[in-house]
């Protein structure tokens, strides 16, 4: 069965902080992916990743950086917490990018507020 | 710019009936279209995949795909309450290196 998970369910920062976000993925999925979900604003891709090492910028990259050491695993890093950053954070994974069905499979996701 | 296109609702139908979610896009040489059910508060959820001109069922859940309108619909009949949820529409286009373009969802009201 799929399954991604994702570290924390709820999590609460002070504006300044530095903020790790982990998803690990254990279908031996290649790519994998953050996104944002605002309300009015629907998804927002920050990164992705299409292999080991390997980090992409996705629409709204800036305050947030990634890392990607071993295939399962893929962070989202907030190097300063502000309070525009209040948000749920979804990680995804799928089969590798160029196959027709890319499918996606989301984490639970995080709520992160930052006060 | 690369669009997906949904009517945000609310719809509402009532339990029992059929409800029929619209999601339109701006790339003709998509290749393929995926459905997610999200309740509130919770994770996109996969429900309907579909790569090719025409329907797909799946239980009650049907998707049809017509490429030369740039068209991808979902039907859900016999609508439970439970049915209630944000349906969200996702594409993956050329030149997007395989990720999706999501639409920003149609919120699905289903009455008792």
């Amino acid at each position: 069965d799929v399954k991604v998970t994702q570290s924390s369910r709820y999590l609460v920062k002070r504006t300044g902080e530095k903020v790790f976000l982990e998803c690990v993925q254990d279908m031996d999925h290649e790519n994998m992916f953050w996104y944002r979900q605002d309300p009015g604003l629907g998804l927002r891709l920050i990164y992705f990743s299409y292999d080991v090492k390997m980090k992409e910028k996705g629409d709204i990259p800036e305050g947030y950086s990634v890392s990607r050491e071993k295939k399962e695993r893929f962070s989202l890093i907030l190097e300063s917490a502000s309070t525009n950053q209040t948000s749920m954070y979804l990680c995804a994974s799928s089969t590798p990018v160029g196959r027709i069905n890319s499918e996606q499979y989301f984490g639970p996701g995080t709520r992160l507020t930052v006060t | 710019q690369k669009e997906v296109e949904q009517n945000s609702g609310p719809l509402s139908v009532p339990e029992g009936a059929i409800a029929s979610l619209n999601c339109t896009y701006s790339d003709r040489v998509s290749q393929s279209f995926f459905w997610y059910r999200q309740y509130s508060g919770k994770s996109p959820e996969l429900i309907m995949s579909i790569y090719s001109n025409g329907d797909k069922e799946d239980g009650r859940f049907t998707a049809q795909l017509n490429k030369a309108s740039q068209y991808v619909s979902l039907l859900i009949r016999d609508s439970q309450p439970s049915d209630s949820a944000t349906y969200l529409c996702a594409v993956n286009m050329r030149g997007s290196q395989g990720n999706l373009i999501f639409g920003k969802g149609t919120k699905l009201s289903v009455k008792p």
